[in-house]
């Protein structure tokens, strides 16, 4: 099975601007969770979507939103971007029952200028 | 809220030596899973190990193993006979509701 892959991998922006980042699950896979990783906090959650519905939600700002289509892709768009969002933003997918393992992908390293 | 801290920012072992890296954990949870993944430099996020919380043994993987003690909310990752490959940046997670991660331990190997 093909890997969990993220689009684009880099990505400068500047601030004010928006940005949609891409995820493709692992086939199968129902859940997809977002996570911002930073030196010195380490992995952040964002959100996690499950067949096209936000279950989870962790504590960000509105301005970081997410969505999920119905083949299980998903989208993470910021709006207003400040230069503390620059960060490696990870997805991760998994079957969706409790407990599984995450698989992560690669990430895509956004720098905001 | 669960918490996961790891209180080493940063470890070394010598190759072919053993090491081991302490998480703490905070839950009022009664089941939960946690695990260990490993993040090399530049590289994919990959899992080490997984340990459910009902299960009173210790999980082990080859060279990796955990030891696992509930009721003091903590769960350490031992690596034996140390590789260059080890060296990478681990995370703690928890795992209830939903993943949480601790701030990570950079593993140095030296040769």
């Amino acid at each position: 099975k093909a890997g969990v892959t993220q689009t684009p991998r880099y990505l400068i922006k500047t601030r004010g601007q928006q940005v949609t980042l891409s995820c493709s699950p692992i086939s199968g896979h129902r859940s997809v969770s977002w996570y911002q990783q930073t030196p010195g906090q380490g992995l952040q959650f964002l959100f996690e979507y499950f067949s096209e519905t936000q279950r989870n939600k962790g504590n960000f700002p509105g301005r970081f939103s997410g969505r999920q289509f119905s083949n299980s892709r998903s989208e993470m768009n910021v709006s207003t971007l400040e230069l503390g969002d620059s960060a490696l933003y990870l997805c991760a997918s998994s079957p969706g029952t409790r407990y599984n393992e995450q698989f992560f992908g690669p990430g895509t390293r956004l720098t905001v200028l | 809220a669960q918490t996961v801290t790891q209180s080493q920012p940063e470890m070394s072992v010598q190759e072919a030596e053993t090491v081991t890296l302490s998480c703490t954990y905070d839950t009022s949870e009664s089941d939960y899973y946690l695990f260990w993944y490993k993040q090399p430099p530049s590289r994919q996020m990959i899992l080490v190990i997984r340990q459910e919380a009902y299960k009173q043994q210790n999980a082990t993987e080859n060279r990796f193993s955990v030891n696992f003690q509930k009721a003091a909310k903590s769960f350490s990752l031992k690596i034996s006979d140390s590789q260059l490959g080890d060296a990478a940046m681990y995370f703690c997670a928890y795992c209830g509701n939903q993943f949480y991660f601790g701030t990570g331990t950079s593993l140095t190997v030296i040769p």
